[in-house]
Order: C-alpha cells, then structure tokens, then sequence
C-alpha cells in the first residue's frame, strides 16, 4: 500500500449515472490532485488542490465536479459521462509548496478503471 | 500542455541487459523525476533529479539531466523480469507550484 487509497478499483457507470470515485491519503500531504490516464495519451492533469483549495482547474468539463473536504480526503463526483470518458482515473497526494521541501515526489494511488457504456 | 516527451516508446530487451530511457522536456523546471507503472495500476515515483543536479544514483537506477539540452535518461541496470513496466518521466515546471506533467511514457518488457 503506498498511503494513498481509492475506492472502488473498477467502476462501470451508464451515461445517465452519478457515481463519486474516492481518495484518502494519511501522509500528511496537503496537496491532492485528480490525473487521466487514458489509452496511448498522457497523463492528464485535471484538478490540483492545495490545502483544501482548487488551485488548478484544467479545462475538465463541468460533468467531473471535484470536492475536497479536508487535507485527507478527495473525492470526484461524475454525472452524464461520455464513453471517452473511460478511462484509469489517478489520485495522488505530495506536500504542498509551503509543507519543507517541495521536491518530493507524488505518491500514487492505484487508480479506479472506469468504464462508461 | 504536455512537457516531458519519452523515448523510445517501447523497448524489448533480456533479462541481464541494461535498458535506456531518455526524456526531453520544453520548458525551464525545478526537477525532473521517473516513475514506473505496471499495467492497470498507480505510478511509484523512482527518483528525483533537481535542476541544479547531473546525475543521481538510486539501486540499479542511474538518472542523468542536461538542462542545456532540456533533457534526461534512466538507465536500469542488470534489468530483471521484474522490471517490465511503463516508465514515465513527469517535469516540475517553473512556476508550476508543483504540478507535474508527465510524457506519454516507455514500455519496457524484460524477458527472462
């Protein structure tokens, strides 16, 4: 286990659906962060939050609303998904710019596979 | 916007052999790291490499940074079976506030 828990490890949802993907990191980190990861692309950098507060929103269509909570909790809620929406979704957590050292790496949870049909 | 850019994008080798992954990138960065994914699962970041750093050693992994070139390579030493996995390098831009963007990754396959 690497610290960083998302919940649940598959998910397939119709496009009518709303379905939340979680993430849970007791690290410490103050910084979470949602990536797509889908087939022969990059990973895609959707939503940062640092401290609690969205600090980045890349372009994500407003079917994918982001919520955290706390500095230990992320989730992802997800409502009217396309199929190319299908894809490994990527929670990580990393101390955040004012938490030491910022050269840390990210620690990666290990992703929920979601399916749209 | 992507930044790091992986190279080659698959790579086949035996077990025993050394394998080499290069990473260009476009902009000024803090640091440059490498993680590796096995299929379907999260990234294990490898190591980190700071922008005022040539070379970094960890185990059987070696990272070199040419910032002139705006570029780096993981070497995998004496790879192992185990090794197979994807290898992505992800760069900390400048002014990024540390969001990493990551390349389009190495799928390395090590055979026994």
């Amino acid at each position: 286990e690497t610290g960083v828990t998302q919940t649940p490890r598959h998910l397939v949802m119709g496009m009518t659906n709303k379905k939340s993907l979680k993430c849970e990191q007791h690290l410490g980190h103050n910084a979470m962060y949602w990536y797509k990861q889908s087939a022969k692309k990059p990973l895609e950098l959707m939503f940062v939050y640092s401290l609690e507060e969205r600090v980045e929103n890349n372009s994500v269509p407003s079917r994918f609303s982001p919520e955290c909570p706390n500095s230990s909790h992320l989730f992802l809620h997800l409502h009217t998904l396309q199929p190319e929406d299908s894809a490994l979704y990527l929670c990580a957590s990393s101390p955040s710019p004012g938490q030491g050292d910022v050269n840390y790496g990210y620690t990666f949870g290990s992703g929920t596979r979601l399916t749209v049909v | 916007s992507q930044q790091g850019e992986e190279d080659p994008q698959a790579l086949s080798i035996q077990e025993g052999e050394n394998a080499t992954m290069n990473c260009s990138y476009k902009t000024s960065i803090n640091n440059l790291q490498w993680y590796r994914q096995n299929s379907g699962r999260g990234l294990v970041h490898l190591i980190l490499i700071r922008s005022n750093e040539r070379e970094k050693h960890s185990g059987r992994l070696r990272v070199t940074l040419d910032t002139s070139k705006k570029s780096s390579s993981l070497l995998i030493t004496a790879s192992r079976a185990a090794d197979t996995a994807s290898y992505f390098c992800a760069t900390d831009a400048r002014g990024s506030q540390g969001n990493l963007i990551f390349g389009k990754g190495t799928k390395l396959s090590v055979k026994p």
